[in-house]
């Protein structure tokens, strides 16, 4: 079974550009998150969705990130523009189903984005 | 507000030694699960280890073991005969049982494996 891509793996831009990193999960799982991973710190969760639909934005920072899901399947986080704080590991993760038992929730983690904000 | 605390930044073990990597939290929630992950350097984010608060038997998984306290609101993690592959981050972390809710991280303990 496939897992979760991501890509690029790495992105350098300077402060106040734009930036678009992809996901795409593995097939058949209906949410799919978007983390945020500054150094030295874990995940914090930006963006969760089930299916196509947000199940919880409340962390992102909507003056300059967005993220999108068209089709309920890959998925797309924006960041514009972007400052030097931005500079981050961007995970995405998939789980089958939004469950309340861990058994459905387990999260499988793609590789990262790695951003760098100069 | 729930969180999670890792109060050491980095260890070493001795390979095949054995190494045990703290965690606790806080929540006023009586269900909940606790799971630690691993984080290599390729940056893959893996699952070791899983415990629903609801169970009173520790979780094993081959030579990954947690000592999970719940009144004292502990979730230890034990790594027995130590391999060089096991050097990476380990994140403990935190959801509660009810829907939607999100996975809480603790800021991670970086392992070293010394051979």
């Amino acid at each position: 079974e496939a897992g979760v891509a991501q890509s690029p793996r790495y992105k350098i831009i300077e402060k106040r550009q734009s930036v678009a990193f992809w996901c795409n999960p593995i097939s058949g799982h209906a949410t799919l998150y978007w983390y945020q991973q500054i150094l030295g710190q874990g995940p914090k969760l930006l963006i969760q969705f089930q299916n196509n639909g947000v199940v919880d934005d409340s962390q992102l920072p909507k003056d300059r990130f967005s993220a999108e899901r068209l089709k309920g399947v890959d998925s797309t986080l924006k960041i514009q523009p972007a400052k030097l704080e931005d500079s981050a590991v961007y995970l995405c993760a998939s789980s089958l189903v939004l469950a309340g038992g861990p058994m459905g929730n387990e999260q499988y983690f793609g590789p990262g984005t790695r951003l760098t904000v100069t | 507000a729930q969180t999670v605390t890792q109060s050491q930044p980095e260890m070493s073990v001795q390979e095949a030694e054995t190494v045990t990597l703290s965690c606790t939290y806080d929540t006023s929630e009586s269900d909940y699960y606790l799971f630690w992950y691993k984080q290599p350097p390729s940056r893959q984010m893996i699952l070791v280890i899983r415990q629903e608060a609801y169970k009173q038997q520790n979780a094993t998984e081959n030579r990954f073991s947690v000592n999970f306290q719940k009144a004292a609101k502990s979730f230890s993690l034990k790594i027995s005969d130590s391999q060089l592959g096991d050097a990476a981050m380990y994140f403990c972390a935190y959801r509660s049982a009810r829907r939607d809710d999100k996975i809480i991280f603790g800021k991670g303990t970086r392992l070293h494996i010394l051979p």
